[in-house]
């Protein structure tokens, strides 16, 4: 199957720094998402980017999906900023099936 | 506000009882996924539906494990009998199409003593 990794693993940031997450894929996929899971587990979305740039006030993301990768950027960063980040592609699987795997995360802590 | 709901929020059981956990999809979405999440495996893929067929479940032990989904606004990830290397968080997520963007639930917090 496709393999996704995130880097770095951990990132500790002074409130107010700028930051880049990473994220590899190992294949073509249909479409990458970005998602913040904050400190009580939900699962946040915060871009659907199957290739291309976006940007939603201090966070920006750009997918070059030919060279099978994706960067997260987040700029002035705050501590509710602080979680884990995760990398999700999709893959078709067969048979009409499509699934999303997920990479195994950037934690994200940011200190006053 | 269109969401996931999942229910329940958190369960504790004793080993061997039945667990089932249950979503409501966003409406109108015709995809739903079945995750779990632990701090060894990460978020693994259970199952997946469209327009409520079930596509693909090769993440789920058999044995054990079912999931369905009764009508366009229900899905039931099942339990029986459950084991304690099963405590984890399921989450449900749900799409508008086939390769779409997907929007998760808050998760249930399982934990089988």
């Amino acid at each position: 199957g496709i393999q996704v990794e995130q880097s770095p693993p951990d990132l500790i940031l002074q409130e107010g720094a700028n930051s880049t997450l990473r994220c590899n894929f190992s294949d073509s996929v249909n479409n990458l998402q970005w998602f913040h899971q904050n400190p009580w587990g939900q699962l946040i979305n915060l871009f659907y980017i199957p290739s291309g740039t976006k940007q939603n006030g201090r966070l920006s993301a750009t997918t070059v999906a030919t060279e099978r990768y994706s960067l997260l950027y987040i700029s002035s960063s705050q501590t509710t900023d602080s979680g884990v980040y995760f990398c999700a592609v999709c893959t078709y699987s067969g048979a009409g099936s499509y699934q999303l795997t997920f990479g195994k995360g950037t934690k994200l802590s940011v200190i006053p | 506000d269109a969401r996931v709901t999942q229910t329940p929020r958190d369960k504790v059981t004793e080993m061997g009882q039945e667990v089932t956990m249950r979503c409501q999809p966003i409406l109108g979405h015709n995809t739903v996924f079945w995750y779990r999440q632990t701090m060894m495996q990460g978020l693994e893929l259970l199952a997946y539906f469209r327009n409520r067929a079930p596509l693909d479940d090769s993440g789920m032990p058999k044995d054990r494990f079912s999931a369905e989904m009764p009508d366009a606004t229900l899905a039931t990830l099942k339990i029986q009998p459950s084991e304690p290397r099963d405590s984890a968080v399921y989450f449900c997520a749900s799409g508008l199409e086939a390769a779409g963007e997907l929007f998760f639930g808050e998760g249930s917090r399982l934990t089988v003593l």
